[in-house]
């Protein structure tokens, strides 16, 4: 099955530095690569996603990246806020219609 | 609209007691996952029921767990002889038919003592 392998598990950075959290996945086979945050005490929420025949997606201060070949894809978020603060799992799926492998997640602690 | 909903929000029960969680999907919603978070962990997959298609239970632990879902309505995920390694947040989750995106529910909180 596929396995899903997500670094750092913490990252602290200062309020509008970038933070770039990255995943590794098993299965060539997956080809849907959503990102949830997770704020404290709260329900996870998707914030991006990416699908196998692009290699970026951006959003405002968020973007992620895909290499297919490296079977590995990554968080950008740029200009952070302390808003930013929560904790983000990526997720792989061989289709976004069936189920996710999710990292074990990485708390991104932003300081003022 | 209403969003996806759990209850109860936090469950104490004794080890080897019985435990029903219940999930109320968002309304239209054909898919139905839930998921295991535990103390600083990732979610991990347990079930998924997709329609009237058979569920894909492949996540399930031991045969202490089973879930159910009634047509494309509520779903009930049952522990039974609960341990405490079942301690967790069980997180539902819905998604549209068409849709890749999953909503999630609040989650349970289970502590079994």
């Amino acid at each position: 099955g596929e396995n899903v392998e997500q670094h750092p598990s913490t990252l602290s950075v200062q309020e509008g530095d970038s933070a770039v959290i990255k995943c590794t996945y098993s299965d060539s086979a997956s080809n849907y690569f959503p990102w949830y945050k997770q704020e404290l005490g709260k329900r996870p929420q998707l914030i991006i996603d990416i699908r196998s025949n692009v290699g970026e997606k951006k959003d405002q201060r968020i973007a992620v990246t895909l290499n297919k070949t490296a079977k590995h894809f990554s968080l950008h978020i740029t200009e952070t806020q302390p808003e930013d603060s929560a904790v983000y799992f990526c997720a792989a799926s061989d289709s976004g219609y069936s189920t996710l492998t999710f990292g074990k997640g990485t708390m991104l602690l932003v300081s003022p | 609209g209403a969003g996806v909903s759990q209850s109860p929000s936090n469950k104490v029960t004794e080890k080897g007691k019985d435990v029903e969680l219940r999930c109320d999907p968002i309304s239209g919603h054909t898919a139905l996952y839930w998921y295991r978070q535990r103390l600083g962990q990732g979610l991990e997959f347990l079930i998924y029921f997709q329609g009237n298609s058979a569920p894909d239970k492949s996540g399930l632990p031991s045969d202490r767990f089973s879930a159910e879902r009634t047509g494309e309505s509520v779903s009930t995920l049952t522990i039974q002889r609960t341990q405490q390694e079942d301690s967790a947040v069980y997180l539902c989750a819905s998604r549209d038919t068409w849709a890749y995106e999953q909503y999630f529910g609040p989650g349970t909180r289970l502590t079994v003592t």
